[in-house]
């Protein structure tokens, strides 16, 4: 059965800070990934995705992330984040329905 | 264009009680998902309809039921309410076609808080 591991529960970050946000998964075929993110109150918004071709995937605020076969990771990066970028993110994985990950709370602190 | 709503947004039951948590998208999709989020544990599938006329469980269904009322509308249906469904629920739907891997985006609701005392 296919797992999705994220790394750290929460990750506090300086404004104008980079971060990486750490996902792991387990599947013995191809798959699709996903970032999902989550303001409070709210529900889930989708970032970003990678189906084929590009490993590296990037959404309009400024969030990438790298599809790494080898290592089955699918960590989300953002080279300088900002007070509104605080929010839970959510990696997920698919075959024939969407497994998520515990989550991660990015605090960026001013 | 509403996408996905979730009625009630918050609801109080006592143990045994048995509610209803209603789910609509108007987006024409044909999938539609119930998943509980608690803390700590992400989003877990409760259960799902690939397609109108069509549910089969997730990863924990026990406890609940659901009905596809036609391709809008998908319910939950918590039959004798206990503690430990005390949860934050959300609906989400997707264009998905039946039977393919999951590709498309899941559109999600703004979620029910509920709380079994």
């Amino acid at each position: 059965a296919q797992s999705v591991t994220q790394l750290d529960s929460q990750v506090p970050v300086f404004e104008e800070a980079p971060v990486e946000l750490r996902c792991n998964y387990s599947s013995s075929v191809s798959v699709y990934l996903f970032w999902y993110v989550q303001y409070p109150n709210q529900g889930l918004q989708l970032l970003l995705k990678y189906l084929s071709g590009s490993t590296l995937v990037e959404s309009i605020n400024g969030f990438e992330a790298e599809f790494n076969k080898s290592q089955t990771s699918f960590h989300l990066r953002k080279p300088s984040v900002h007070i509104s970028d605080t929010a839970e993110y959510f990696c997920a994985v698919s075959e024939k329905k969407l497994i998520f990950g515990a989550g991660t709370r990015l605090a960026v602190h001013p | 264009n509403a996408g996905v709503t979730q009625t009630p947004k918050f609801q109080v039951l006592k143990t045994g009680q048995s509610m209803t948590l209603q789910c609509a998208q108007d987006m024409n999709h044909n999938s539609m998902y119930w998943y509980r989020q608690d803390p700590g544990m992400g989003l877990r599938l409760i259960y799902y309809s690939a397609s109108e006329g069509t549910t089969d469980k997730g990863e924990v269904p026990n406890g609940y039921n659901v009905s596809r009322l036609n391709k809008r509308e998908f319910s939950l249906r918590l039959e004798s309410a206990a503690p430990s469904q005390t949860s934050v629920y959300f609906c989400a739907s997707s264009l998905n076609v039946p039977g393919t891997t999951v590709s498309d985006e899941q559109f999600f609701g703004p979620g029910t808080r509920l709380t079994v005392l």
